[in-house]
């Protein structure tokens, strides 16, 4: 079956400094999600990428789906203290609504 | 406000016990999805239902059993013979359609005692 995976599933960084998680699939996707789970909470939905190399921004947030649309990968600029908590991306290679499948997640942990 | 509702939050059931979480949903979604959250594993997909009265199994359905009367409702049974019941239960709803977000209840954490 479809695989998602996600790396690096645990990531420590300084407030102020760059963050990023990466998503590989084992099949082409059709669109790829992106979530963010704060710690005790659950996930809430980011943003999607459906075209091949689309770029998406939302602030200090920069979202990526590769050529191909196998991978993909969520870059935070100068992290802040808000943006702990684990990022999911979840994807599917079928055009009905199946369930996602979601990688693993990316733990990030921000040190003042 | 729309939204989707888990209950109870927290959940303790004896071995050999059927528990039932609850899942509803006030945001007039054709889709909703239940997904179990194990440390490390990431979410997987248990069942999933596209309209009332239908619903297919997920990754991980051994063990569990659900139902879609409603459109609002999509109740979720964990049966005994779920060997490691314990984990973090998460419903989600979206439109029906592969280009929506899922929208999930704040879930239900249920330990076997």
């Amino acid at each position: 079956g479809q695989q998602v995976m996600q790396i690096p599933q645990y990531q420590h960084v300084q407030e102020g400094e760059d963050f990023t998680t990466y998503c590989n699939s084992s099949t082409t996707l059709s669109n790829i999600q992106w979530y963010k789970q704060r710690p005790g909470g659950h996930p809430v939905f980011l943003i999607q990428l459906v075209k091949s190399g689309e770029v998406k921004k939302q602030k200090r947030l920069t979202f990526q789906f590769g050529e191909a649309k196998k991978n993909s990968s969520l870059h935070i600029t100068a992290t802040q203290t808000t943006d702990v908590g684990t990022y999911f991306c979840a994807g599917r290679s079928g055009g009905g609504a199946d369930g996602l499948t979601f990688g693993k997640g990316t733990h990030l942990i921000i040190q003042p | 406000d729309g939204g989707i509702t888990q209950s109870p939050k927290y959940l303790f059931r004896k071995e050999g016990q059927n528990v039932t979480l609850s899942c509803e949903q006030n945001l007039n979604h054709d889709a909703m999805y239940w997904y179990r959250q194990d440390p490390g594993q990431g979410l997987r997909l248990i069942y999933y239902s596209q309209i009332v009265n239908d619903f297919q199994k997920g990754d991980i359905a051994e063990g569990y059993s659900v139902s879609r009367e409603k459109k609002e409702s999509f109740p979720l049974t964990v049966t005994s013979a779920q060997k490691n019941p314990t984990a973090f239960y998460l419903c989600a709803s979206s439109r029906q359609g592969s280009f929506y977000g899922y929208t999930f209840g704040s879930g239900t954490r249920l330990t076997v005692v």
